[in-house]
């Protein structure tokens, strides 16, 4: 089951402008992390923020974490086509073991 | 390239023939995850392995399907009388001591 929920679903902007991804979850955790997945490829790994961690930087993007809302937000800032993806956020549950768990993914869109 | 490998990357079955899948993770990473992503989803676990043993199985993981890693190296997954449910894109990732999962690029099974 998914646990993660990316919002908003798709996002269109403008080269140049900074873009945000907000992501829910249910569960306690022990990490979230966020990938970016161009069109029918693999998923690349972007950062990884840990539950007593709160913000997170790594070149243009910055994660915040905050675990009394349950919720994440990625922030890619001066963003560039190439940026154009899909994004997930995925969480490793503090008793899942270390597998992830997904949600569906913001769908970005950097026109140039 | 030292990254995570999978093979085939696409295959194309009928339905009820049997389908292998082979990953091979980063060299030194110890664990082995498999996850199914269908269009317009984020991928869901299946199972994973620490060295050769298979620590969880997700119960998307029906008794058709079968995942070994028997050295601690590679691994393959099996998929028995396949099914059209059964197209989907099948993702390896590798992790060090459970942290950060590298994804392989994927092998897009499709059954007619």
């Amino acid at each position: 089951s998914q646990q993660g929920e990316e919002d908003p679903q798709a996002l269109s902007i403008q080269e140049g402008e900074n873009a945000t991804m907000n992501c829910s979850y249910k569960t306690s955790i022990n990490n979230l992390q966020w990938y970016r997945q161009n069109s029918g490829r693999g998923l690349v790994h972007l950062i990884l923020i840990r539950s007593n961690e709160r913000e997170k930087h790594s070149g243009r993007l910055r994660v915040t974490l905050d675990t009394s809302k349950k919720s994440s937000s990625l922030l890619i800032t001066a963003s560039r086509a190439a940026d154009t993806a899909s994004y997930f956020c995925a969480t490793e549950e503090e008793t899942s073991g270390s597998r992830l768990t997904f949600g569906e993914g913001t769908q970005l869109t950097v026109n140039p | 390239d030292t990254g995570v490998s999978q093979d085939p990357r696409h295959k194309i079955t009928k339905r009820g023939q049997n389908v292998t899948f082979r990953c091979d993770p980063i060299s030194e990473h110890n664990r082995l995850y498999w996850y199914r992503q269908t269009l317009g989803q984020g991928p869901e676990f299946l199972t994973y392995f620490q060295n050769e043993a298979q620590l969880e199985k997700s119960r998307l993981l029906s008794d058709r399907f079968s995942a070994e890693r028997p050295k601690g190296s590679f691994s393959t997954l099996e998929i028995q009388r396949t099914e059209q449910g059964d197209s989907a894109m099948y993702l390896c990732a590798s992790s060090l001591r459970g942290l950060e999962q590298y994804f392989g690029p994927g092998t897009r099974l499709t059954v007619t």
